[in-house]
């Protein structure tokens, strides 16, 4: 059964720094890309960033660029997002989400999400 | 950036009726659009991909329809279970982009 499991969330002040883990299980990670997705309280859904299956290719969204990184480690099965330079718009639940067999650009299984605060 | 809108912002249908969601895009996807599900403190679910094709283990109560800019999601005849937010997605371009989602109340 595929499981993503997320951590690395908290409170963080502005100007901070956090980096968020996505465990996965079931599934041979390695073959996979993988993306990001957030969801501020009470609003909509926001994609964040995607890696290729071997890390060779990654987008992010323009308003994380400069500022978060995504990264894999395929030895540990584990997705990274590193996020430094935090403001008040970055407070969300961070969800990680496999791609699909047939797609990189759509969201096939998510993981139940971390949660993010950044405030003073 | 492909901008995704989606109507109604609400839709309220009691339990047996009909849903039907709209979902436009910007510019033309051709059919790579998604759908999904989200039920309060969950995360979403995916239901639709290529804009028609039910993901796996997605009631056939749920189908989708469109191509280009315009996409129809459809629930023939709503469950308790279905009282929910609908996202659409495109993924023709990056960044990737979503709706702003469309709420199923019971009415």
């Amino acid at each position: 059964q595929v499981q993503l499991v997320e951590s690395g969330g908290g409170v963080v002040q502005p100007g901070g720094s956090l980096r968020l883990s996505c465990a996965a299980s079931g599934f041979t990670f390695s073959n996979y890309g993988m993306h990001w997705v957030r969801q501020a309280p009470g609003k909509g859904l926001e994609w964040v960033a995607f890696i290729r299956d071997d890390g060779s290719i990654k987008y992010h969204a323009d308003s994380v660029k400069g500022r978060f990184t995504i990264s894999r480690d395929n030895s540990k099965n584990t997705l990274y997002l590193q996020m430094n330079s935090l403001g008040t718009e970055d407070t969300a639940v961070y969800y990680c989400a496999t791609i699909s067999s047939t797609s990189w650009g759509f969201m096939d299984v998510w993981g139940k999400g971390t949660t993010v605060t950044v405030s003073s | 950036e492909m901008v995704m809108t989606q109507s109604p912002v609400t839709l309220s249908v009691a339990p047996g009726e009909r849903a039907t969601l709209s979902c436009r895009a910007s510019q033309s996807v051709s059919s790579k659009l998604a759908w999904y599900q989200q039920k309060p403190g969950q995360p979403p679910r995916l239901l639709i991909y290529g804009a028609s094709t039910r993901a796996t283990g997605i009631p056939a109560r749920f189908s989708g329809s469109g191509s280009g800019t315009e996409f129809t999601l459809t629930i023939s005849s709503l469950q308790s279970e279905d009282f929910a937010i609908y996202y659409c997605q495109q993924y023709d371009e990056w960044p990737l982009t979503f709706g702003g989602g469309t709420k199923v109340e019971i009415k």
